[in-house]
């Protein structure tokens, strides 16, 4: 059975600090996402990873796929309030069906 | 454009009543999804549609789950005899091209 497993839970910080989200995942797939879900609303795609190496970046956000490892980081780089959320990773097990299975979510609070 | 749209946006039942909930997917996309997101679960995918059919229902948690799609368009799950484990928000994403899913603003279901 797969397993998503993000790290860590819950984060903390303050603003202008950088910060790492990891996500290991336990079976071969080259296609990553992340998700931004802000309190009582629904997911926002954040970035598609689909190849082993890629890295992607948005504002002060970034990811990047190591398909090997079976890991994928979102980098947060001088977090700023407006970043506060719960971020999800997912992994695409099937064969062109994009079924997705997420990791737990990593709830970040960045504190002025 | 108008995204995913959902409906009820809030459901409260009584344990044992029927429930039907509602996806109306971007006009076009031919792939629609469900999900379930509940505290002690995570996300958790239900089923795929293609089209009409439904090539992937490995996620329904039992037979009281069903779900269908008419005309390639709008979608249905319902729960029969709901049980409390049943409460969660339940989402419904669609998507055109396989590296890409767009998600509803979902349906929180409150079984008392």
């Amino acid at each position: 059975e797969l397993k998503v497993e993000q790290n860590p839970l819950f984060l903390s910080m303050q603003e202008g600090k950088n910060y790492t989200i990891y996500c290991n995942y336990s079976t071969t797939s080259d296609r990553l996402y992340w998700y931004r879900q802000d309190p009582g609303k629904s997911l926002e795609s954040l970035f598609v990873l689909l190849s082993n190496g890629a890295v992607k970046q948005e504002g002060r956000l970034m990811a990047s796929l190591d398909t090997k490892a079976r890991l994928s980081t979102l980098h947060i780089t001088a977090a700023v309030h407006d970043l506060s959320a719960t971020y999800f990773c997912a992994v695409d097990i099937s064969q062109g069906a994009q079924k997705l299975v997420f990791g737990q979510g990593t709830r970040l609070t960045i504190n002025p | 454009g108008a995204g995913v749209s959902q409906s009820p946006s809030n459901k409260v039942t009584e344990k044992g009543k029927d429930v039907e909930l509602r996806c109306d997917p971007i006009s076009g996309h031919t792939a629609l999804y469900w999900y379930r997101q509940s505290l002690g679960q995570g996300l958790e995918f239900l089923i795929y549609f293609q089209g009409n059919s439904a090539p992937d229902k490995s996620g329904l948690p039992s037979d009281r789950f069903s779900a269908e799609r008419t005309g390639g368009s709008v979608s249905t799950l319902t729960i029969q005899r709901t049980q409390q484990e049943d409460s969660a928000v339940y989402l419904c994403a669609s998507s055109l091209v396989w590296y890409e899913q767009y998600f509803g603003p979902g349906t929180r279901l409150t079984v008392t």
